[in-house]
Protein backbone atom coordinates (compact mmCIF):
# COMPACT_ATOMS: atom_id res chain seq x y z
CA UNK A 1 0.00 0.00 0.00
CA UNK A 2 1.27 3.78 -1.17
CA UNK A 3 1.04 5.77 1.52
CA UNK A 4 2.12 8.95 0.14
CA UNK A 5 0.94 9.27 -3.64
CA UNK A 6 2.33 12.02 -6.15
CA UNK A 7 0.92 13.25 -9.53
CA UNK A 8 1.97 13.90 -11.87
CA UNK A 9 5.20 11.80 -12.77
CA UNK A 10 6.23 14.26 -15.35
CA UNK A 11 5.63 18.10 -15.92
CA UNK A 12 6.43 20.20 -18.25
CA UNK A 13 6.23 24.35 -17.89
CA UNK A 14 6.78 27.11 -19.84
CA UNK A 15 9.16 29.87 -18.37
CA UNK A 16 7.42 32.32 -16.30
CA UNK A 17 4.77 29.57 -15.65
CA UNK A 18 3.05 28.08 -12.04
CA UNK A 19 4.26 23.81 -11.78
CA UNK A 20 1.86 22.55 -9.40
CA UNK A 21 2.58 18.87 -7.88
CA UNK A 22 -0.16 17.40 -6.03
CA UNK A 23 0.33 14.75 -3.04
CA UNK A 24 -2.19 12.81 -1.23
CA UNK A 25 -1.51 10.57 1.97
CA UNK A 26 -3.24 8.02 3.83
CA UNK A 27 -2.10 8.04 7.42
CA UNK A 28 -3.45 10.39 9.55
CA UNK A 29 -0.46 10.57 12.46
CA UNK A 30 1.98 11.86 9.65
CA UNK A 31 2.80 15.33 11.25
CA UNK A 32 5.40 16.66 9.11
CA UNK A 33 5.67 16.93 5.20
CA UNK A 34 8.37 17.96 3.20
CA UNK A 35 9.54 18.67 -0.64
CA UNK A 36 12.56 17.30 -1.70
CA UNK A 37 14.25 18.80 -4.76
CA UNK A 38 16.99 16.34 -7.20
CA UNK A 39 18.92 17.59 -9.29
CA UNK A 40 20.71 14.56 -11.53
CA UNK A 41 23.38 12.81 -10.34
CA UNK A 42 23.02 14.57 -6.77
CA UNK A 43 21.42 13.60 -3.24
CA UNK A 44 17.64 14.86 -2.61
CA UNK A 45 18.05 18.30 -0.75
CA UNK A 46 15.01 19.62 1.23
CA UNK A 47 13.47 22.62 -0.94
CA UNK A 48 10.25 23.50 1.77
CA UNK A 49 7.83 21.91 4.58
CA UNK A 50 4.89 22.26 6.52
CA UNK A 51 3.47 20.81 9.51
CA UNK A 52 -0.30 20.07 9.80
CA UNK A 53 -1.28 23.11 12.30
CA UNK A 54 -0.97 25.64 8.89
CA UNK A 55 -2.57 25.80 5.61
CA UNK A 56 -0.09 27.33 3.58
CA UNK A 57 3.47 28.14 3.64
CA UNK A 58 5.67 30.19 1.64
CA UNK A 59 9.42 30.23 0.78
CA UNK A 60 10.25 32.76 -2.02
CA UNK A 61 8.65 31.50 -4.97
CA UNK A 62 7.63 28.05 -3.64
CA UNK A 63 4.61 27.50 -1.60
CA UNK A 64 3.03 24.50 -0.10
CA UNK A 65 -0.79 24.01 -0.26
CA UNK A 66 -2.48 22.35 2.52
CA UNK A 67 -5.69 20.36 3.22
CA UNK A 68 -6.13 18.22 6.59
CA UNK A 69 -9.27 17.30 5.94
CA UNK A 70 -8.96 16.00 2.33
CA UNK A 71 -5.48 14.47 3.54
CA UNK A 72 -3.71 16.27 0.22
CA UNK A 73 -0.79 18.68 -0.18
CA UNK A 74 0.67 20.55 -2.84
CA UNK A 75 3.93 22.16 -3.95
CA UNK A 76 3.33 25.36 -6.37
CA UNK A 77 6.41 26.99 -8.09
CA UNK A 78 5.73 30.40 -9.06
CA UNK A 79 7.38 32.14 -12.12
CA UNK A 80 9.27 28.77 -12.95
CA UNK A 81 12.66 28.99 -14.28
CA UNK A 82 14.79 26.50 -16.36
CA UNK A 83 17.16 25.95 -13.32
CA UNK A 84 13.99 24.67 -11.60
CA UNK A 85 14.17 21.74 -13.70
CA UNK A 86 14.72 18.93 -11.08
CA UNK A 87 12.65 15.90 -9.86
CA UNK A 88 10.57 16.95 -7.43
CA UNK A 89 9.36 14.40 -4.25
CA UNK A 90 6.74 14.94 -1.55
CA UNK A 91 7.45 13.07 1.97
CA UNK A 92 5.71 12.43 5.34
CA UNK A 93 6.96 11.47 8.82
CA UNK A 94 5.88 11.48 11.86
CA UNK A 95 8.56 13.14 13.74
CA UNK A 96 6.87 13.74 17.24
CA UNK A 97 6.40 10.71 17.95
CA UNK A 98 10.12 9.72 17.54
CA UNK A 99 10.05 8.14 14.04
CA UNK A 100 11.77 9.90 11.49
CA UNK A 101 12.08 8.23 8.54
CA UNK A 102 10.05 9.87 5.32
CA UNK A 103 7.74 7.87 3.04
CA UNK A 104 8.39 9.21 0.26
CA UNK A 105 5.92 9.53 -3.22
CA UNK A 106 7.21 8.46 -6.44
CA UNK A 107 8.51 12.03 -7.56
CA UNK A 108 7.65 14.32 -10.14
CA UNK A 109 10.13 15.11 -13.04
CA UNK A 110 9.47 18.76 -13.93
CA UNK A 111 10.80 20.43 -16.82
CA UNK A 112 10.77 24.09 -17.58
CA UNK A 113 11.07 24.91 -20.99
CA UNK A 114 12.29 28.65 -22.10
CA UNK B 1 34.58 16.70 5.81
CA UNK B 2 31.69 18.92 5.54
CA UNK B 3 27.59 17.11 5.54
CA UNK B 4 26.91 13.27 4.20
CA UNK B 5 30.22 11.23 2.53
CA UNK B 6 29.12 7.71 0.55
CA UNK B 7 31.52 5.34 -0.84
CA UNK B 8 32.44 4.21 -3.38
CA UNK B 9 30.45 6.43 -5.69
CA UNK B 10 29.72 3.91 -8.04
CA UNK B 11 30.65 -0.15 -8.35
CA UNK B 12 29.74 -2.56 -10.74
CA UNK B 13 29.81 -5.84 -8.96
CA UNK B 14 29.11 -9.44 -10.10
CA UNK B 15 26.28 -11.25 -8.38
CA UNK B 16 26.97 -13.70 -5.29
CA UNK B 17 29.71 -11.00 -3.83
CA UNK B 18 29.63 -9.80 -0.72
CA UNK B 19 29.44 -5.73 -1.08
CA UNK B 20 29.26 -2.69 1.80
CA UNK B 21 28.62 0.98 1.43
CA UNK B 22 30.36 3.22 3.30
CA UNK B 23 28.26 6.37 5.34
CA UNK B 24 29.43 8.98 7.89
CA UNK B 25 28.42 12.07 8.58
CA UNK B 26 29.81 14.92 10.76
CA UNK B 27 26.52 16.80 12.27
CA UNK B 28 26.31 14.28 15.02
CA UNK B 29 22.98 13.62 14.10
CA UNK B 30 21.21 10.82 16.06
CA UNK B 31 19.28 9.01 13.04
CA UNK B 32 20.69 7.48 10.07
CA UNK B 33 19.14 6.02 7.54
CA UNK B 34 19.37 4.24 4.20
CA UNK B 35 17.52 4.61 1.03
CA UNK B 36 17.25 3.17 -2.47
CA UNK B 37 16.10 4.96 -5.45
CA UNK B 38 14.84 3.50 -8.62
CA UNK B 39 13.14 4.35 -11.60
CA UNK B 40 9.60 5.24 -11.05
CA UNK B 41 10.01 3.63 -7.24
CA UNK B 42 11.12 7.16 -5.83
CA UNK B 43 12.93 6.63 -2.72
CA UNK B 44 12.42 3.80 -0.41
CA UNK B 45 14.08 2.84 2.79
CA UNK B 46 16.07 -0.25 3.60
CA UNK B 47 17.20 0.47 6.97
CA UNK B 48 17.26 3.38 9.52
CA UNK B 49 18.76 3.79 13.20
CA UNK B 50 17.36 6.42 15.76
CA UNK B 51 20.47 6.06 17.51
CA UNK B 52 23.85 4.91 17.96
CA UNK B 53 23.39 0.76 18.97
CA UNK B 54 19.87 0.26 17.27
CA UNK B 55 18.85 -0.27 14.26
CA UNK B 56 15.31 -1.10 12.33
CA UNK B 57 14.07 -2.11 9.23
CA UNK B 58 12.38 -0.13 6.64
CA UNK B 59 9.81 -0.66 3.87
CA UNK B 60 12.34 -3.30 1.61
CA UNK B 61 15.41 -4.36 4.07
CA UNK B 62 15.27 -7.84 2.44
CA UNK B 63 18.97 -8.93 1.40
CA UNK B 64 20.74 -6.10 3.50
CA UNK B 65 21.90 -5.39 6.98
CA UNK B 66 23.54 -2.43 9.35
CA UNK B 67 25.31 -1.53 11.78
CA UNK B 68 25.70 1.28 14.21
CA UNK B 69 28.48 0.77 16.27
CA UNK B 70 28.97 4.97 16.70
CA UNK B 71 26.95 8.21 15.60
CA UNK B 72 29.18 8.70 12.81
CA UNK B 73 28.78 5.85 10.69
CA UNK B 74 26.26 3.91 8.95
CA UNK B 75 27.54 1.00 6.39
CA UNK B 76 25.06 -0.82 4.13
CA UNK B 77 26.22 -4.55 3.99
CA UNK B 78 24.99 -6.90 0.69
CA UNK B 79 26.07 -10.07 1.88
CA UNK B 80 25.37 -11.59 -1.84
CA UNK B 81 24.30 -9.22 -4.10
CA UNK B 82 21.68 -10.06 -6.73
CA UNK B 83 20.73 -7.65 -9.97
CA UNK B 84 17.80 -6.72 -8.49
CA UNK B 85 19.97 -4.89 -5.92
CA UNK B 86 21.05 -2.60 -8.98
CA UNK B 87 20.14 1.01 -7.82
CA UNK B 88 21.22 3.97 -6.93
CA UNK B 89 21.65 4.15 -2.32
CA UNK B 90 21.53 6.87 -0.39
CA UNK B 91 22.39 7.41 3.05
CA UNK B 92 20.78 10.60 5.41
CA UNK B 93 20.74 11.84 8.68
CA UNK B 94 18.57 13.57 10.87
CA UNK B 95 18.19 14.70 14.38
CA UNK B 96 15.32 12.28 16.14
CA UNK B 97 12.28 14.00 16.52
CA UNK B 98 13.87 16.98 14.58
CA UNK B 99 12.99 17.64 10.90
CA UNK B 100 14.94 17.46 7.77
CA UNK B 101 16.83 14.96 6.63
CA UNK B 102 20.32 15.22 5.17
CA UNK B 103 21.13 13.30 1.80
CA UNK B 104 24.67 11.94 0.72
CA UNK B 105 25.59 12.64 -2.77
CA UNK B 106 24.59 8.82 -3.31
CA UNK B 107 26.49 5.19 -4.61
CA UNK B 108 25.61 3.90 -7.99
CA UNK B 109 25.57 0.06 -7.88
CA UNK B 110 25.27 -2.10 -10.41
CA UNK B 111 25.20 -5.94 -10.13
CA UNK B 112 25.49 -8.56 -13.12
Amino acid sequence: QQQVKQSPQSLIVQKGGISIINCAYENTAFDYFPWYQQFPGKGPALLIAIRPDVSEKKEGRFTISFNKSAKQFSLHIMDSQPGDSATYFCAASTPRSGNTPLVFGKGTRLSVIA
Amino acid sequence: IAGITQAPTSQILAAGRRMTLRCTQDMRHNAMYWYRQDLGLGLRLIHYSNTAGTTGKGEVPDGYSVSRANTDDFPLTLASAVPSQTSVYFCASSEVGSVGQFFGPGTRLTVL
